[in-house]
């Protein structure tokens, strides 16, 4: 499994954009890139995922490198609800494996 | 609501017991994960499932197992309970369990061995 590495804390304003990068330098060619944000005191949540191409949805974006040795979160406008742990995965073979996450911090 | 149930939600059990945490996957979903959570160790692969094989398997103790029926259900079985057990326990669900699924994760079992 391909390690990710995450700074381990952020700090943001509300109503501004957020850019969460990761590390996988690691990864195999075929390997998923996922991303999860767990909210205090509830389960991780599925905020994006791809392999190659810049992904969106409504929740994020995920613009991943060229090499794919790193990929970068964006949260277009963070809110207070936004504040969490989030976490880059690599999916390899059947195992969803998280490292540390950056805790994300987000000012009023 | 992800719709990965988990029960129950809070257990506390005496050291050298054994519990069994439940996981009810989102409707459709083969394939089902377990994670533990402690503070010190962060969110801890354990084993996965698909279809009511096992599929994959992580940092689980001799003293854990875990098994998936016929309905997709799954039950992680914990013995020999020491202190170092309690955490926070994690189901989570997808539709095939491969790469390019997203998991749906349930609110967990919090797990304190006294």
């Amino acid at each position: 499994d391909a390690k990710t590495t995450q700074p381990n804390s952020m700090e943001s304003n509300e109503e501004e954009p957020v850019h969460l990068p990761c590390n996988h330098s690691t990864i195999s060619g075929t390997d998923y890139i996922h991303w999860y944000r767990q909210l205090p005191s509830q389960g991780p949540e599925y905020v994006i995922h791809g392999l190659t191409s810049n992904v969106n949805n409504r929740m994020a974006s995920l613009a991943i490198a060229e090499d794919r040795k790193s990929s970068t979160l964006i949260l277009h406008r963070a809110t207070l609800r936004d504040a969490a742990v989030y976490y880059c995965t690599s999916q390899g073979a059947q195992k969803l494996v998280f490292g540390q996450g950056t805790r994300l911090t987000i000012n009023p | 609501d992800s719709g990965v149930t988990q029960t129950p939600k809070h257990l506390i059990t005496a050291t050298g017991q054994r519990v069994t945490l439940r996981c009810s996957p989102r409707s459709g979903d083969l394939s089902v994960y377990w994670y533990q959570q402690s503070l010190d160790q962060g969110l801890q692969f354990l084993i996965q499932y698909y279809n009511g094989e096992e599929r994959a398997k992580g940092n689980i103790l001799e003293r854990f197992s875990a098994q998936q029926f016929p309905d997709l259900h799954s039950e992680l079985n914990l013995s020999s309970l020491e202190l170092g057990d309690s955490a926070l326990y994690f189901c989570a669900s997808s539709p095939r369990g491969n790469k390019n699924t997203e998991a749906f994760f349930g609110q967990g079992t919090r797990l304190t061995v006294v």
